[in-house]
């Protein structure tokens, strides 16, 4: 089966730094993605990761290890315009792409 | 284009009638992709194309949906006899597909048309 986990709700405060967990069960596995969106907006791409490690860029990095099934996101020096929904998504066979449920982060003043 | 569209953005129907639904995706990119996203949801994934191929049809829930991509390029996603449970955003992705240098293969999502069935 196909399966991602995330939390449903995080919260932090403006400068901080959140940790966003994703976990995944998939048959197949090429690459994990992630994507921010803002309430009534389309997705948008953030990272990506298909080797094991922390790819970083600017105030986020995403980390993966792909023997435990497990990736986080990690956002620093936290802006309010930063809260939003958090997606995971891995793509498997082909181009067939599973994305998780979403976290939705609120930055608090 | 400079971006994905989708038309139309916001689709109101009763129950039983057949609905199309239209995506133009960033003209250079070979593959598409047709999402269904309910609300506080992630995407869920229906179909995709490369080019005018549909590898994937996997994700469409009944034999009541069904999408074209015939010239590679434009694509529709068709519901026929909607039920009131098919209510829900549907949004519409493109990716330069092998191609991208990057490797990465980002998708790039369009505003989504809002569906309503009554």
């Amino acid at each position: 089966g196909q399966n991602i986990d995330q939390p449903t709700e995080m919260t932090a405060t403006e400068g901080a730094i959140v940790q966003i967990n994703c976990t995944y069960q998939t048959s197949g596995f090429n690459g994990l993605f992630w994507y921010q969106q803002h309430a009534g907006e389309a997705p948008t791409f953030l990272s990506y990761n298909v080797l094991d490690g922390l790819e970083e860029k600017g105030r986020f990095s995403s980390f993966l290890s792909r023997s435990k099934g497990y990736s986080y996101l990690l956002l620093k020096e936290l802006q309010m315009k930063d809260s939003a929904s958090y997606l995971c998504a891995v793509r498997g066979y082909g181009q067939n792409f599973v994305f998780g449920p979403g976290t939705r982060l609120s930055v608090l003043p | 284009g400079a971006g994905v569209s989708q038309s139309p953005r916001y689709k109101v129907t009763k129950r039983g009638q057949d609905v199309t639904l239209r995506c133009d995706p960033i003209s250079s990119h070979a593959t598409l992709y047709w999402y269904q996203q309910a609300l506080g949801q992630g995407p869920e994934f229906l179909t995709y194309f490369n080019y005018e191929a549909q590898p994937d049809k996997s994700g469409l829930p009944s034999d009541r949906f069904s999408a074209e991509r015939p010239e590679g390029s434009i694509s529709t996603l068709t519901i026929q006899r909607t039920e009131q449970r098919d209510s829900a955003m549907y949004r519409c992705a493109s990716s330069p597909g092998k191609g991208d240098p990057g490797g990465t293969d980002t998708q790039y999502f369009g505003p989504g048309t809002r569906l309503t069935v009554l």
